[in-house]
């Protein structure tokens, strides 16, 4: 499958640090969405990147795509106490139906104040 | 963007039982999507729901464990039926947005006993 995969699992850091997460993918993609979760609940789309990008942002994130290592990483920059999630890389296959997405088993960040 | 409504939020079932979860968009698409999302991993796609025909179902999900409605362009259940334990999970249905990211629900919180 293309199932993204997340790096680290779980993270760890105070306010104000930045938090930065990683994801790898197997297969060529259309594009590369992060998500992000709240307390198991309903997952909220933060940003997306095409497969011809190689960075952009979008406020404190900042995700970088680099196709050659079939990788992603999501930057989040001067990180809150609000920013605790777990947070999902999916990708979308070249040819894939809109809407099916893989999705990773996603990075636990939590932020203390 | 789309709102979605889905109920209920969670649920706690017998082995055996079945259980409908309601899925309810705040404006006309084309496809709705429902995805699982077991314990501790990543979220799977079931199917995708067209209205007026039948569901595109994922492998390994049938029609017989997972039956779904779509009645109209704004409203979808999924059925899990004759539950197993195994079956507890986040159940979540989404919509495709512009620039195809998905627009998830707040989730079903499903626990089989």
């Amino acid at each position: 499958s293309q199932q993204g995969e997340e790096d680290p699992q779980a993270l760890s850091i105070q306010e104000g640090e930045n938090a930065t997460m990683n994801c790898s993918y197997k297969t060529s993609i259309n594009n590369l969405q992060w998500y992000r979760q709240n307390s198991g609940r309903g997952l909220v789309h933060l940003i997306l990147i095409r497969s011809n990008e190689r960075e952009k942002h979008s406020g404190r994130l900042r995700v970088t795509l680099d196709t050659s290592k079939k990788s992603s990483s999501l930057l989040i920059t001067a990180s809150r106490a609000a920013d605790t999630a777990s947070y999902f890389c999916a990708t979308s296959d070249r040819g894939s139906t809109l809407g099916r997405l893989y999705f990773g088993r996603g990075t636990q960040l939590t932020v203390w104040p | 963007s789309a709102v979605i409504s889905q109920k209920p939020s969670r649920d706690i079932c017998q082995r055996g039982t079945s259980l409908t979860i309601q899925c309810q968009v705040d404006s006309q698409v084309t496809m709705m999507f429902w995805y699982r999302q077991q314990p501790g991993q990543s979220l799977t796609l079931i199917a995708t729901a067209n209205q007026g025909s039948e569901a595109t179902y994922e492998s390994g999900f049938v029609i017989d464990k997972f039956p779904i409605s779509r009645p109209n362009l704004t409203f979808s259940t999924l059925t899990v039926s004759n539950m197993s334990p195994e079956d507890s999970s986040i159940y979540l249905c989404s919509v495709g947005g512009t620039n195809e990211k998905l627009f998830f629900g707040s989730g079903t919180q499903l626990s089989v006993l």
